[in-house]
């Protein structure tokens, strides 16, 4: 079943802007994972933030966590042309668990 | 390069054929899984394997038939498909979920059901 969802469903951005998305899920979760997929191509992991986590920084992207409200943003600062690509929330369904569910993911078009 | 290596990167089958995805990681990971990803659908768990055992078979019908010889090889055997079943099909790798390193991904094969 679905966990993880992600809003908007598609941004258009200019080069140069911030593009922020979010994703709102269901049940606890011991950790949770962004993923970038360009068109046709498999997912790149991006970031994984656990519980105990509130903030997260990789490069130009930084990742919040709010458990008490089931929900993580995913802030891309500066974006580029190359940014632009479906972007994915995951989480494993329970403790000890391998699955990871996906959401339908963000679209994120970066305008040069 | 991702170092989970899917082939092919593109299939296209008849409804009566029979064909085999592989996929192959040398990461030294021990979990391995296939996803469908289709049209405006999340992607779709459908087979996870733990130090080669499979664990999971997300109701996944049985012309799909998973085989993983050893923990470094997974291979999704295909027989008397429907058109529906086109998609992109991807293989990912774990070492763990705990381990804070994600999923690895191949690059996907895109399967053309005719």
């Amino acid at each position: 079943s679905q966990q993880g969802e992600e809003d908007p469903q598609a941004l258009s951005i200019q080069e140069g802007e911030n593009a922020t998305m979010n994703c709102s899920y269901k049940t606890s979760i011991n950790n949770l994972q962004w993923y970038r997929q360009n068109s046709g191509r498999g997912l790149v992991h991006l970031i994984l933030i656990r519980s105990n986590e509130r903030e997260k920084h990789s490069g130009r992207l930084r990742v919040t966590l709010d458990t008490s409200k089931k929900s993580s943003s995913l802030l891309i600062t500066a974006s580029r042309a190359a940014d632009t690509a479906s972007y994915f929330c995951a989480t494993p369904p329970g403790a000890g668990s391998y699955q990871l569910t996906f959401g339908k993911g963000t679209k994120l078009s970066v305008i040069p | 390069e991702t170092g989970v290596t899917q082939t092919p990167r593109h299939l296209v089958m008849g409804m009566t054929n029979k064909k085999s995805l592989k996929c192959e990681q040398h990461l030294g990971h021990n979990a391995m899984y296939w996803y469908k990803q289709s049209a405006k659908k999340p992607l779709e768990l459908m087979f996870v394997y733990n130090f080669k055992e499979q664990t999971e078979n997300n109701s996944v019908p049985s012309r799909f038939s998973p085989e993983c010889p050893n923990s470094s090889h997974l291979f999704l055997h295909l027989h008397t498909l429907q058109p529906e079943d086109s998609a992109l099909y991807l293989c990912a790798s774990s070492q763990g979920w705990d381990r804070g390193y994600g999923y690895t991904f191949g690059s996907g094969t895109r399967l053309t059901v005719v």
